[in-house]
């Protein structure tokens, strides 16, 4: 199986604030990247698709880039509306596999 | 919008089912694949398996010996089945509809809300 490791596990911020967030794959997966946004007692919500595509909808301060083992996602400016879990999915091969998580919580 | 329901409490060794129906659109629309995926606290986020537009399913190799996914085409719904279900299988259950991009790269939107389902006696 592919291990998809997210880091931070948690991420204190600001509004405003510009937030990174890491994912690396145990092995190359080309671009086959998913990025999600989860809260509490809500549907997860695809921000992110094939590593760097946003989905319809997605605020623009959103964006996600890389190939192969690793990859990021960005915030460019935090709003109160982005405080959440953040998830990274490969669908390289299956198992289809997710990474931990990276909580992004108020500073 | 996707919407899970079934059985909240099951007993061990008894079987868990859920169903996910599916609104505003047709359940077989493109390229797609009807998917279940669950939560726990201790493992995260866990692919369970789909059933692709191909009529295909595939399952996690951790699940496959106990687990069915069905899809009820004029009802507008899939299905989840797991045989033989233990404490490790209490989790929240998220029903999702996934799309390939020009890639084969497969991607889950939108996701229902989630069920909690408990395995205790």
């Amino acid at each position: 199986d592919i291990q998809m490791t997210q880091s931070p596990s948690s991420v204190p911020a600001s509004v405003g604030d510009r937030v990174t967030i890491t994912c690396r794959a145990s092995r190359s997966i080309s671009t086959y990247l998913n990025w999600y946004q989860k809260k509490p007692g809500k549907a997860p919500q695809c921000l992110i698709y094939g590593a760097s595509n946003m989905q319809s909808g997605v605020p623009s301060r959103f964006s996600g880039s890389g190939s192969g083992t690793d990859f990021t996602l960005t915030i460019s400016s935090l709003q109160p509306e982005d405080f959440a879990t953040y998830y990274c999915q490969q669908s390289y091969t299956l198992p289809l596999t997710f990474g931990g998580g990276t909580r992004v919580e108020i500073k | 919008q996707l919407q899970e329901s079934g059985s909240g409490l099951v007993k061990p060794s008894q079987t868990l089912s859920l169903t996910c129906a599916v609104s505003g659109g047709s359940i077989i629309s493109g390229a797609y694949s009807l998917t279940w995926i669950r939560q726990t606290p201790g493992k995260g986020l866990e692919w369970i398996g789909h059933m692709s537009h191909t009529g295909a399913t595939h399952y996690n190799p951790s699940l496959q010996s106990r687990l069915t996914i069905s899809v009820d085409k004029p009802k507008n719904e899939f299905s989840l089945t797991l045989n033989s279900v233990t404490a490790a299988d209490t989790a929240v259950y998220f029903c999702a509809q996934g799309h390939y991009d020009t890639s084969g790269n497969l991607w889950f939107d939108p996701w229902g809300q989630g069920t909690l389902v408990s395995v205790s006696s």
